[in-house]
Order: C-alpha cells, then structure tokens, then sequence
C-alpha cells in the first residue's frame, strides 16, 4: 500500500520567496505530523493535526510558518518570506490515531534557501 | 540539558559484533520510538515501545520507565545496518501529546 509521500523531493528558491510544501499522508489517518531536519542537526517538531482538532502549532519557529490540512487528509506547510535558515529537510509523519502509536514517516522535502 | 540524550553520538563496529545504543531522557513519557534514518535521508520507525522489550529479526529495544532510560541492540551487526538510529519519545506532560522530541541520534558504521 502507499506510505506518507511528499512534493517537491527538492526545492530551491531565492530568500524572501514562499513555498509551500506538500504531504499526502497514509489513506485513514488521522494523526499528520510537521517536523524538520536542519543541516547536521537533529529532528525538531513543527505542528501537528488531530483529526478536526485545533493543529499543535507549538514548535512552528516563526509566524513565517503555517500549515493547514484540508478535509482531514493532505496538508501544506507553508513558508513565507523564506530566509537561509530555513533551509532543511521538512519532514511529514501521520499515524493512525494520536496516542501511542507508530508514525510514518516520509521521504521529506529538501528545501534550499539561496 | 537536552530532554532526550543518547550515546554514543558515533559508533564504529565490525560486522558481526553486539551493537547497543543508548537513550535517557528526563521527561515523562506516553511512549518511546527508535527510529532508522539511512543516509539517502529516508527514516523508519523501527520501535514503539511504552514499556519492556520488543525484538524484530535482529534488533532489541528495551525501556525502563523507572529509569527513564532505553537501549536498542543489534546482535550480528551487517555493514547494510549502518545508519543513524534516533530515539524520540511523546511526552506526557501539559501541553501538546502530539509531538516527538528527539534525541540527536547516533550514527553506527559497520565495517566489513
């Protein structure tokens, strides 16, 4: 079956662009998870949808960031006037409830900011 | 102090040896995730575990809640099992119980 994909694989853009990033999530969950991979640093969180529950936007770095699932299946991380230091890997996760259960994850979205 | 701490940051072993993996963490805890991130940067969830042992083929993930503290072996260890292996846990505090906070992972080379 389909796993967690995500478009674009990469993205380049010139700093003071947005972009927006895409992540299907596995067909049935409810749980979709924001994280992201800066360059020789660890995993951080970004935001997370539960279902029609207001989204856990507590680790969103900035206002810059926003994010929005629409009908309870694909979401959108969306950057605003990017800037270098957002230049990581963006990855996306969902699961099949929000309790203690597996998250999948996908194959992230490299973006690159000049 | 980082919240989820793991050691060694880098291991070298050659194939065949018993290869642990170590993770503390000073929050409280719903459930505790090892995860596999392979150089092309893909990442697999390799255990969940709340409380216990778990085994898949050749890899255990033990936790214990009291200590605040798991391990992931590999026994047999095969230059394929090279990686970066990370441990993240959902906290069970106020807030969010959505999130994973991660350690900085380790990363494991296997040598032929």
């Amino acid at each position: 079956g389909a796993g967690v994909s995500q478009s674009p694989s990469n993205k380049v853009t010139e700093k003071g662009k947005d972009v927006e990033l895409r992540c299907d999530p596995i067909s049935g969950h409810t749980a979709l998870y924001w994280y992201r991979q800066s360059l020789g640093q660890g995993l951080e969180f970004l935001i997370y949808f539960q279902g029609n529950s207001a989204p856990d936007k507590s680790g969103l770095p900035s206002d810059r960031f926003s994010a929005e699932r629409t009908g309870g299946s694909v979401s959108t991380l969306t950057i605003q006037r990017t800037q270098q230091e957002d230049s990581a890997v963006y990855l996306c996760a969902s699961s099949s409830s929000p309790g203690v259960t597996t998250q999948y994850f996908g194959p992230g979205t490299r973006l690159t900011v000049l | 102090k980082n919240e989820v701490e793991q050691s060694p940051q880098n291991l070298t072993a050659q194939e065949g040896e018993f290869i642990t993996i170590n993770c503390s963490y000073s929050v409280g805890i719903s459930a505790l995730h090892w995860l596999q991130q392979h150089p092309g940067g893909g990442i697999v969830s390799l255990f969940m575990l709340s409380s216990g042992k778990k085994k898949h083929g050749r890899l255990i993930a033990t936790i214990n809640i009291q200590e605040k503290h798991s391990s992931l072996h590999i026994t047999a260890s095969h230059p394929r099992d090279s990686a970066v292996y990370i441990c993240a846990v959902r906290s069970n505090y106020g807030g969010s119980q959505g999130n994973l906070i991660f350690g900085k992972g380790t990363k494991l080379s296997v040598k032929p």
